[in-house]
């Protein structure tokens, strides 16, 4: 299975509202993980199951989707939201989508 | 509190050996598997393999078979990653995490990570 992440990268303003896409080549359900990685650290898990948020991530982050596209939103951009973010299923990572500041 | 601290960065030359670490505590060790990711400087995450240290049951990428080795020593509540000869190309960070052998593969917890750097 091949995870396709759109877009690359990303130029945004503190309070937009974002969206990044991952489609699979294949359905896997709603197997898919998102990660959020700033630079100098490791990934953190964001949302898993494709639409249930890990305990502790704000809730102006959301996941949706099933079969091969998923979705991942934040609702309105904040400073600490600059990262790069990865899509997941198994032993399969996307390339990953670096949003920056506008 | 779930932690997984790794052994500290290294530097070493093509043809050597290494061996890094990755400890978890604040769970029951050997009821999660753990992962380990590698990330080439600049590069996205590669999933590299998983060992379940209460039986060392342990899978592979294909891209990394045969070119690391995978171990746990559940008495410590320690996984490892270790080369028996190291490429210029293994230089990267790695990261250990904890995952689960399921549909998903999630990983929910992740050490600091640990800097391998092969220079001659």
């Amino acid at each position: 299975i091949q995870l396709t992440q759109s877009p690359s990268s990303l130029s945004a303003s503190v309070g937009d509202r974002v969206t990044i896409t991952c489609r699979a080549s294949q359905g896997i359900s709603s197997y898919l993980a998102w990660y959020q990685q700033k630079p100098g650290k490791a990934p953190k898990l964001l949302i898993y199951a494709a639409s249930t948020l890990q305990s502790g991530v704000p809730s102006r982050f959301s996941g949706s989707g099933s079969g091969t596209d998923f979705t991942l939103t934040i609702s309105s951009l904040q400073p600490e939201d600059f990262a790069t973010y990865y899509c997941q299923h198994q032993n399969t990572f996307g390339q990953g989508t670096k949003l920056e500041i506008k | 509190e779930v932690q997984l601290v790794q052994s500290g960065a290294e530097v070493k030359k093509p043809g050597e050996s290494l061996k890094i670490s990755c400890k978890g505590s604040g769970y029951s060790f050997t009821s999660y598997w753990i992962g380990w990711v590698r990330q080439m400087p600049g590069k996205g995450l590669e999933w590299m393999g998983i060992i379940y240290p209460g039986d060392s049951d342990t899978r592979y990428s294909p891209s990394f078979q045969g070119q690391v080795t995978i171990s746990a020593d559940k008495s410590i509540s320690t996984a490892y990653l270790q080369w028996s000869s190291l490429k210029a190309s293994d230089t990267a960070m790695y990261y250990c995490a904890r995952t689960y052998y399921d549909s998903t593969g999630l990983l929910d917890y992740w050490g600091q990570g640990t800097l391998v750097t092969v220079s001659s």
